[in-house]
């Protein structure tokens, strides 16, 4: 099975733009998950989507959203760029939402704001 | 609020050398604990879980785990290092909401320095 893939891979955009990124999870899961991971802050969540459904969100502005289509793919938007927002973006996947379900990550979307 | 600790930010050991990352949990309800490793400009790479049952979990890799719940800790060990294993290391707890898994919480991570 194709693991899970994140396009673009890297990205630079000034501040103020908008950006899009997109995970494409593991054939068969339904569940997709966004983190960001930058130096100072580690790996933080920013939210899951199943079934088309936002089931959880983490800790940052309106300016971050997501969503997800029939297929499972899963995109997230980042409006009016701040330079903090430059990190890697990881999606993961996983089949459903049950507890001991593992979430497989994709290799990142490393966005540089300048 | 829940949190996971890792100590050490940076560790050194010579190849061939015993290998153990410390990881703390602050978490209420029964924790699900795993280990990821990052290689620079990769995404994360599941070494190993704990649901459940066996306190002691083998992963991949060679890497072991130890559950201890009276010190809420989850230590992540190899017996011998290689150099391929320098990479950053991080632990995380899975939340439970209701019965369905929630996000994961991160530790900051164990950046490893292999010496030959």
């Amino acid at each position: 099975k194709a693991g899970v893939t994140q396009t673009p891979r890297y990205l630079i955009k000034t501040r103020g733009q908008q950006v899009t990124l997109s995970c494409s999870p593991i054939s068969g899961h339904r569940s997709v998950s966004w983190y960001q991971q930058t130096p100072g802050q580690g790996l933080q969540f920013l939210f899951e989507y199943f079934s088309e459904t936002q089931r959880n969100k983490g800790n940052f502005p309106g300016r971050f959203s997501g969503r997800q289509f029939s297929n499972s793919r899963s995109e997230m938007n980042v409006s009016t760029l701040e330079l903090g927002d430059s990190a890697l973006y990881l999606c993961a996947s996983r089949p459903g939402q049950g507890l001991t379900e593992t979430q497989y990550f994709g290799p990142g979307t490393r966005l540089l704001v300048l | 609020a829940q949190s996971v600790t890792q100590p050490d930010i940076h560790i050194t050991v010579s190849e061939g050398a015993s290998l153990e990352l410390r990881c703390n949990y602050s978490y209420g309800a029964t924790p699900y604990l795993f280990w990821y490793v990052q290689s620079p400009g990769q995404g994360l790479q599941l070494l190993l879980k704990y649901f459940s049952g066996d306190t002691l979990v083998q992963g991949i890799k060679g890497f072991e785990a130890e559950f201890k719940r009276s010190q809420s800790s989850f230590n992540l060990r190899k017996p011998s290092v290689h150099w391929s294993d320098a990479a950053e290391y991080f632990c995380a707890v899975g939340l439970n909401y209701g019965g369905s898994q929630g996000n994961l919480i991160f530790g900051k991570g164990t950046k490893l320095s292999v010496k030959p």
